[in-house]
């Protein structure tokens, strides 16, 4: 069966400091990768998508990035994060297609920026 | 571009009342709908979805949510609530990539 892990789940980082976010997907292959913030009063804010090895496709203009250096490796990153970058992160994985199926999340990073 | 919009941001309902949450999207070509729910401290899940045929779908615990293709709309429904649907209810739309709503915080009291 298909699983996602994300990890850190808690993250307290102080300004200017750098981030990385990991996700990695089990029982699956050539998966649609997906970044999502989810903050209070704005819902799920997608901020990355990848179909693909080294496909990166941005959603929003913003102080992060990602990378897919594998196939079912998703990776969050920051040089240097700001206090808005504080939020709840989901990685998120779908079954490639012309039009997505369901998506499954991961249990998600609290990252607090102080 | 595509776009998600919930009407609602907080609902508060007494148990056995009915509810409707609207969801309209924009977007032109042909997509398929979902709604997810997050219980308090639990994953995101998928409630019910649409890709095609029959408008009207019926979800996990008695939810529905009928697809008026006229209106680019996908209202969620449940008749009676419970104290146990109290969670944030997500409206999304997929083409090649998923766009959620804002999310609507439903509080059901007992």
């Amino acid at each position: 069966s298909q699983t996602i892990h994300q990890w850190p789940a808690t993250l307290v980082q102080p300004v200017g400091s750098p981030l990385s976010l990991e996700c990695t997907v089990e029982g699956t292959s050539n998966p649609n990768l997906y970044w999502y913030r989810q903050a209070a009063g704005r819902g799920l804010q997608l901020l990355f998508y990848s179909v693909g090895i080294g496909q990166i496709s941005s959603e929003v203009p913003q102080n992060l990035s990602a990378s897919r250096p594998q196939d079912r490796q998703f990776i969050l990153s920051s040089k240097k994060l700001l206090l808005s970058d504080s939020g709840f992160y989901l990685c998120a994985w779908s079954v490639k297609g012309l039009t997505n199926e369901k998506l499954f999340f991961g249990s998600g990073t609290q990252l607090s920026v102080l | 571009a595509q776009s998600v919009s919930q009407h609602n941001h907080h609902v508060i309902l007494s148990e056995a009342a009915s509810l409707e949450l609207g969801c309209n999207y924009s977007y032109g070509g042909t997509v398929n709908l979902f709604w997810y729910v997050q219980y308090p401290g639990q994953h995101l899940q998928l409630l019910l979805k649409y890709f095609s045929g029959d408008p009207l779908v019926k979800g996990i615990k008695g939810f529905e949510a009928e697809f008026i293709k006229s209106k680019f709309s996908f209202n969620l429904r449940k008749p009676s609530v419970q104290w146990s649907d109290t969670a944030e209810y997500f409206c999304a739309v997929s083409s090649f990539k998923t766009i959620f709503g804002a999310g609507t915080r439903l509080f059901v009291k007992a």
